[in-house]
C-alpha cells in the first residue's frame, strides 16, 4: 500500500515568495495532520482535518499560514509571504481514527533564504 | 514544565547492548502511548502502540507504561546498527464528550547510535 506522499521533498526559495506544500494521505484515513519539525521546538502540530474539514488550527503560527483539503486525497499547506524563520521540515500525517497511530510522509525540507 | 519530556541524548551504545529509552509526562489524562522511530531525512514511523498501563512486546522491542509514575519506557534488546535513529514518544488522551479528538503530544526525541 502506498503511504502518505508529500511533495516537493525539498524547497529552497527567497523570503517573500509563496510556498505551497502538498500531501496525499493514505486512502481511507479520515484524519490528516500537518506538522512542523525543528531542532529547537521538535514536532509541532499546525492543523488537522477530519473528513476534509479543518478541526483545530490553533497551531498555525500566523495568518501567513493557510491549509486546505479540497477532497479526501489531497491537502495543501501554503505560506505567503515566506520568512527565513519558516525554514523547517514539514510533515503530513494521516490516521484512521482520533487518538490513533499516525502515518507520516517523508516530509518537505523547506529553506527560506 | 513541558507536557512530555524526553532526554535528547545522543545515546551511543555498542551493538548487542540493551537500550532503555524513557519519557515522563505531566497530564494524567493520557491513555494512549506510542513510540515512533525516525531515521535521518525520513518521517517518523510507528514502532509501538499501547493503551493504558502495562507491557507490550514486539520482537526485540518492549514498551512499558507506568501511569502511577507518569513514566513510559522503550527497551531494545540485542541492539543493531540499523536501530540507529531518533526515537520519539507520543501520547494522547481519550476523546472527551466535548471534542472528538485530543492532540497527540510528541516528545522531543532521543537520538540513538548503535556502534558495530
Amino acid at each position: 500500500d502506498a503511504g502518505v506522499i508529500q511533495s516537493p521533498r525539498h524547497e529552497v526559495t527567497e523570503m517573500g515568495q509563496e510556498v505551497t506544500l502538498r500531501c496525499k494521505p493514505i486512502s481511507g484515513h479520515d484524519y490528516l495532520f500537518w506538522y512542523r519539525q525543528t531542532m529547537m521546538r521538535g514536532l509541532e502540530l499546525l492543523i488537522y482535518f477530519n473528513n476534509n474539514v479543518p478541526i483545530d488550527d490553533s497551531g498555525m503560527p500566523e495568518d501567513r499560514f493557510s491549509a486546505k483539503m479540497p477532497n479526501a486525497s489531497f491537502s495543501t499547506l501554503k505560506i505567503q509571504p515566506s520568512e527565513p524563520r519558516d525554514s523547517a521540515v514539514y510533515f503530513c500525517a494521516s490516521s484512521l481514527a482520533a487518538a490513533g497511530p499516525q502515518h507520516f510522509g517523508d516530509g518537505t525540507r523547506l529553506s527560506i533564504l | 514544565q513541558k507536557e512530555v519530556e524526553q532526554d535528547p541524548g545522543p545515546l551511543s551504545v555498542p551493538e548487542g547492548a540493551i537500550v532503555s529509552l524513557n519519557c515522563t509526562y505531566s497530564n494524567s489524562a493520557f491513555q494512549y502511548f506510542m513510540w515512533y522511530r525516525q531515521y535521518s531525512r525520513k518521517g517518523p514511523e510507528l514502532l509501538m502502540y499501547t493503551y493504558s498501563s502495562g507491557n507490550k512486546e514486539d520482537g526485540r522491542f518492549t514498551a512499558q507504561v507506568d501511569k502511577s509514575s507518569k513514566y513510559i519506557s522503550l527497551f531494545i534488546r540485542d541492539s543493531q546498527p540499523s536501530d540507529s535513529a531518533t526515537y520519539l514518544c507520543a501520547m494522547s488522551s481519550i476523546p472527551s464528550m466535548k471534542t472528538s479528538y485530543d492532540k497527540v503530544i510528541f516528545g522531543p526525541g532521543t537520538s540513538l547510535s548503535v556502534i558495530p
